[in-house]
């Protein structure tokens, strides 16, 4: 059983450009969530999407980053007109179910603005 | 606003010491406690998830403790081995939406 899968590994883009980050979750997971580490802090929670739905985006800056995890295919984070304080690690994790259950990550997808 | 406090922040250990870290998080509204294990490059790597107070639970040399009426978790490792070198994160949910909130992590350093 393939984990939790991310691409790209690494991304550099410039400002003004856009960001797509992808994230395939475990097979059997239909709960995916975002999370940021930003240079020299911790794991930071930006939203919680299961299939069509986004369930909890409470994490999410309110201009220019949006997550959608369609019916078919991974989910995505878009950041539009990124800068360089978007710089960062973004790690996509998936689980089987809500609440306690075991949250799997995948190795994380870094950006760097240029 | 919701703080996981993890101490130390750092530790150094020898080959085969005996070690334990602190998650301290708030004690209202709590759900559910996380411990995972993150090598550098790797993805973290879940190891328990405890949701009753008083629960305790083991992976080996790996054992963590949880107390939710005074808001801390204690994680164990026995016999600390090279390959143990890691950061250990807790991280705390409050609600079954499954939102995480992380603590800063303890980086266990073991020395042959």
């Amino acid at each position: 059983n393939a984990g939790v899968m991310q691409n790209p590994r690494h991304l550099v883009r410039r400002r003004g450009q856009e960001a797509r980050l992808r994230c395939s979750p475990m097979k059997g997971h239909s709960h995916v969530y975002w999370y940021r580490q930003l240079p020299e802090e911790g794991l930071k929670f930006m939203v919680y999407l299961q299939k069509e739905n986004i369930i909890d985006e409470s994490g999410m800056p309110k201009e220019r980053f949006s997550a959608e995890f369609p019916k078919e295919g991974p989910s995505i984070l878009r950041i539009q007109q990124v800068v360089r304080g978007d710089s960062a690690a973004y790690f996509c994790a998936s689980s089987q179910g809500q609440g306690e259950e075991t949250q799997y990550f995948g190795p994380g997808t870094r950006l760097l603005v240029l | 606003i919701l703080n996981v406090e993890q101490s130390p922040q750092s530790l150094h250990v020898q080959e085969g010491d005996s070690t334990n870290f602190t998650c301290s998080f708030p004690s209202s509204n709590f759900y559910a406690l996380h411990w995972y294990r993150w090598e550098t490059a790797k993805s973290p790597e879940a190891l328990f998830v405890m949701t009753l107070n008083g629960d305790e639970k083991k992976k080996g040399r790996i054992s963590a403790t949880l107390n939710t009426k005074e808001g801390y978790s204690y994680l164990y490792i026995k016999g600390s081995q090279p390959e143990d070198s890691a950061t250990y994160l807790c991280a705390f949910s409050r609600s079954n939406t499954g939102k995480l909130i992380f603590g800063q992590g303890t980086t266990l350093q073991v020395k042959p």
